[in-house]
């Protein structure tokens, strides 16, 4: 019963840019600041972005994200076969008072 | 190095309970806010519980509000998580982690089955 919207699959070739998108609502991704996680098989969650488009320190600058209006969106460049895992977005809400996932999105490097 | 470590996962029957333990180390532990995340198998993530440092705030996701109690003890650097009334939909792994900008260190995870 996740809130926010992502598309299930993504894919790319080595080098190529992949785009995740993650759609929500004026209470979520509308009033507050999105995060991103990385989660490899069989491993625990990873930050990759927060407060919308700040990188922790060492993640790589290839990943990037951006939110516009109840959306918002995670940019890999120069896709790596390392960059094979699952990727969710995050977002507090208001209305739930709690924090929302999104469903998730398969990145899968052909 | 900035860790936590949860414990006390295990087997449970329905309607039984069960505490789950989330220990860090490498940080100041008191200062941060603390979030209970799961993820049952061949899911997604989902939050269920935050505890602020000073544990004056607490709040729930609606799937386990009422069966669910997060604590912490700063003095012992823990964070807890006390299942009631179990339910074979809460089988899942379950993680702790740090919430400051973003959840920026997570624990490996304990698994919970309820059956």
């Amino acid at each position: 019963q996740s809130v926010l919207t992502q598309p299930p699959s993504a894919s790319g070739t080595p080098g190529q840019m992949v785009t995740i998108s993650c759609s929500g609502s004026s209470s979520n991704i509308g009033s507050n600041v999105v995060s991103w996680y990385q989660q490899a098989p069989r491993t625990a969650p990873k930050l990759l972005i927060h407060a919308n488009n700040q990188r922790p320190s060492g993640v790589p600058d290839r990943f990037s994200g951006s939110k516009s209006g109840t959306s918002a969106s995670l940019a890999i460049s120069g896709l790596q076969s390392e960059d094979e895992a699952d990727y969710y977005c995050a977002a507090w809400d208001d209305t739930l008072n709690g924090h929302v996932f999104g469903t998730g999105t398969r990145v899968i490097v052909l | 190095e900035e860790q936590l470590v949860e414990s006390g996962g295990g087997l449970v029957k329905p309607g039984g309970s069960l505490r789950l333990s989330c220990a860090g180390t490498g940080f100041s532990f008191t200062y941060y806010n603390m979030v209970w995340v799961r993820q049952a198998p061949g899911k997604g993530l989902e939050w269920i519980a935050s505890i602020s440092g000073g544990s004056i705030y607490m709040y729930y996701a609606e799937s386990v509000k009422g069966r669910f109690t997060v604590s912490r003890d700063n003095a012992k650097r823990s964070l807890y998580l006390q299942m009631n009334s179990l339910r074979a939909e809460d089988t899942a792994v379950y993680y702790c982690a740090r919430h400051v900008n973003g959840m920026d260190v997570w624990g490996q995870g304990t698994t919970v089955t309820v059956s």
